[in-house]
């Protein structure tokens, strides 16, 4: 695609329900990021991914959160027992290599009743 | 205390005018600083990119980096309504850990016509 993708646009979930959100990066970009973003905040770093690995996830709040990016391309962030504090727009970027400009994504906006 | 602090304004000023943004960083480590654009309901879209003390230009918006007072800026000269946005700063400590990146909490930027 021409840039990254990232379904579902909107979310909203019950208090306590899994949810998955996925990314679709732009085709031949070796690295992955997600980020959070809080309304009236700055994106927050969660994970990043070189290839299939997870080179740094120092920003994922605690365990109920996980990503994967098996094939080195689509990547998908988990959340388990889902919190009203998880609510939150959910941004996906990628770039070539991990040093050169990364490309966001609209995000998914999660919503946690 | 948050590393990277930025005014959220929002910051209203006439078509023509000059925009003024700035942003005031804790950690002495950052190297690397850049400006993201973030229209409503988007993915932050890349700006300007600056590594070293002193100013870069590019087009109508000049970045400047003064690493001694830990303070950046972003100028936009001969404002248009499509500016109207808001203004992330971001920065990070090492070019190989590219775009791990720490934002400032944003500036809404109003420009009317």
């Amino acid at each position: 695609g021409a840039g990254v993708s990232q379904t579902p646009s909107n979310k909203v979930t019950e208090k306590g329900k899994y949810v998955e959100l996925r990314c679709d990066p732009i085709s031949g970009h070796t690295a992955l990021y997600w980020y959070r973003q809080s309304l009236g905040q700055g994106p927050e770093f969660l994970i990043y991914f070189q290839g299939t690995g997870a080179a740094d996830d120092s920003g994922l709040p605690n365990d109920r959160f996980f990503a994967v990016r098996p094939e080195g391309s689509v990547s998908t962030l988990k959340i388990q027992r889902t919190e009203r504090g998880d609510s939150a727009v959910y941004l996906c970027a990628s770039s070539l290599v991990t040093d050169t400009e990364a490309f966001f994504g609209q995000g998914t906006r999660l919503t946690v009743v | 205390q948050k590393e990277v602090e930025q005014d959220p304004g929002p910051l209203s000023v006439p078509e023509g005018a000059i925009v003024s943004l700035n942003c005031t960083y804790s950690n002495s480590a950052f190297q690397y600083f850049m400006w993201y654009r973030q229209y409503s309901r988007k993915g932050p879209e890349l700006l300007m990119y600056t590594y070293s003390s002193g100013n870069k230009e590019d087009g109508r918006f000049t970045a400047q980096v003064d690493k001694s007072s830990k303070y950046i800026s972003l100028f936009i000269r001969d404002s248009q309504p499509s500016d109207s946005a808001t203004y992330l700063c971001a920065m990070t400590i090492l070019k190989a850990a590219g775009n791990k990146l720490t934002f400032g909490g944003g500036t809404r930027v109003l420009v009317k016509p």
